[in-house]
């Protein structure tokens, strides 16, 4: 039930297309989901995140879609570009259990060829 | 947005000696740090939860006789590596959260000879 399930593991993209990136979880109790950009060697930064009470958020040229029924949640970074090239985590928290404790997915590796 | 600062950023120690990381929120007081641990290609892996003036809670399989964690203020946690062995390599990531938000420090990359 603590599982956030994240596909693909790698996605290649030409630039200016959209890269799409999509997480499903099982806890019903997660109630915010982030997700992460991670370059090598270096630690994770938060991208952007979203609450289950809005079906969309958008900064800039990413956008997290949100389906509560499905339990499925999907970055899209649009006009992508090399320099966005990292992996991609997305993750969960939320619950009594859980707090602010994060779940994260296993990771897509993202490469924009120029 | 939040700041947090790990430092060293990398380590090279002899097996049997131990290494301290610390994990410093810089511009926010963060009663509750996270400790991962993050092998090459692979996500991250909770270690432990650090909470200000009480014991860290550790997860299943993770030896906490080895990885000392101290959280001795609200905005500095430290992981120590006790006698660290070549298995120990990793990368280390702390984080700290605000609310919701958590915010991971730069990552110590640990190599054991």
């Amino acid at each position: 039930q603590q599982q956030v399930k994240q596909s693909p593991q790698s996605l290649i993209v030409q630039k200016g297309g959209i890269s799409i990136i999509n997480c499903a979880y099982e806890n019903t109790a997660f109630d915010y989901f982030p997700w992460y950009q991670q370059f090598p060697g270096k630690g994770p930064a938060l991208l952007i995140a979203i609450r289950p009470d809005v079906s969309e958020k958008k900064e800039g040229r990413f956008t997290i879609s949100f389906n509560k029924s499905a339990k499925q949640f999907s970055l899209h970074i649009m006009d992508s570009q090399p320099g966005d090239s990292a992996t991609y985590f997305c993750a969960a928290s939320g619950g009594e259990t859980s707090g602010s404790r994060l779940t994260f997915g296993e990771g897509t590796q993202l490469t924009v060829n120029p | 947005g939040a700041v947090v600062s790990q430092h060293p950023s990398w380590v090279i120690c002899k097996s049997g000696t131990s290494v301290k990381i610390e994990c410093r929120s810089l511009d926010f007081q963060a009663t509750t740090m996270f400790w991962y641990r993050q092998f090459p290609k692979q996500s991250l892996m909770l270690m432990a939860t650090s909470n200000e003036g009480s014991k860290a809670t550790y997860e299943q399989g993770v030896e906490k006789d080895k990885f000392l964690i101290n959280h001795a203020s609200l905005t500095l946690s430290t992981l120590t590596v006790t006698s660290a062995h070549p298995e120990d390599s990793s990368f280390y990531i702390c984080s700290a959260s605000v609310g919701w938000r958590a915010f991971f420090g730069q990552g110590t990359r640990l190599t054991v000879v």
